[in-house]
């Protein structure tokens, strides 16, 4: 059973708009919550992260929000670029059992186009 | 600055064959980890380490073998390969104590004939 799930595989939307992906997670233990950015051929590379303390992380055009009620957090990118079509992964963690390491459990990716 | 460096990127293997994937990283990270990345299932964690001669299991460990005899390489190995192993791979190096915020190497593309 997924604990992090991204139920839209892929999304378009028009350069300039807002881009939204949303990310649902079903595991009450997880504190920290990341976005990772994955273009063709290469590896992710870390976007912004949030905190459980906190509901709203911003980082220049990309914000995270976080509703652990609804445990559901999501990326708003504004402006969108044509640059920033990629596959996007949400990821989470929590505190590893008997001082074990955090480990990251990710989503399956929404592959954002940003049409010009 | 190289950062986390995989080799191959391309490898294609016959059933029952053997064989190492290679990562280093130069950023001295204490921690790294090996993924696999298969369509509709987002990255699984295969292996980790925390540091040199310390190696602990992921979530779909089975079939993979890791070693860490230094900070800098993480080699995974394949003992005996099957089809279900067709997949990216890729390998992440991260500071210990912000290990979520890994860096990863660009990936390596497996199919198991």
């Amino acid at each position: 059973d997924q604990q992090v799930k991204q139920n839209s595989p892929s999304l378009s939307v028009q350069e300039g708009r807002i881009s939204i992906l949303n990310c649902d997670y079903t595991n009450s233990m997880f504190d920290y919550f990341l976005w990772y950015k994955k273009y063709p051929a290469e590896g992710p590379t870390f976007l912004i992260s949030i905190s459980s303390i906190k509901d709203k992380n911003e980082d220049g055009r990309f914000t995270v929000f976080l509703n652990k009620s609804a445990k559901h957090l999501s990326l708003h990118i504004v402006p969108s670029q044509p640059g920033d079509s990629a596959v996007y992964f949400c990821a989470a963690s929590a505190q590893g059992s008997s001082g074990s390491a955090r480990q990251l459990t990710f989503g399956s990716g929404t592959q954002l186009t940003v049409l010009p | 600055n190289a950062g986390v460096t995989q080799t191959p990127k391309f490898q294609v293997l016959k059933t029952g064959q053997s064989m190492t994937l290679q990562c280093a990283q130069d950023m001295n990270h204490e921690y790294m980890s090996w993924y696999r990345q298969d369509p509709g299932m987002g990255l699984r964690l295969i292996h980790y380490s925390v540091g040199a001669g310390i190696t602990d299991q992921g979530e779909v460990p089975n079939g993979y073998n890791v070693s860490r005899s230094t900070t800098e390489d993480f080699p995974l190995r394949l003992l005996s390969a099957a089809p279900s192993q067709t997949s990216v791979y890729f390998c992440a190096s991260s500071y210990q104590k912000t290990n979520e915020k890994l860096f990863f190497g660009s990936g390596t593309q497996l199919s198991v004939l």
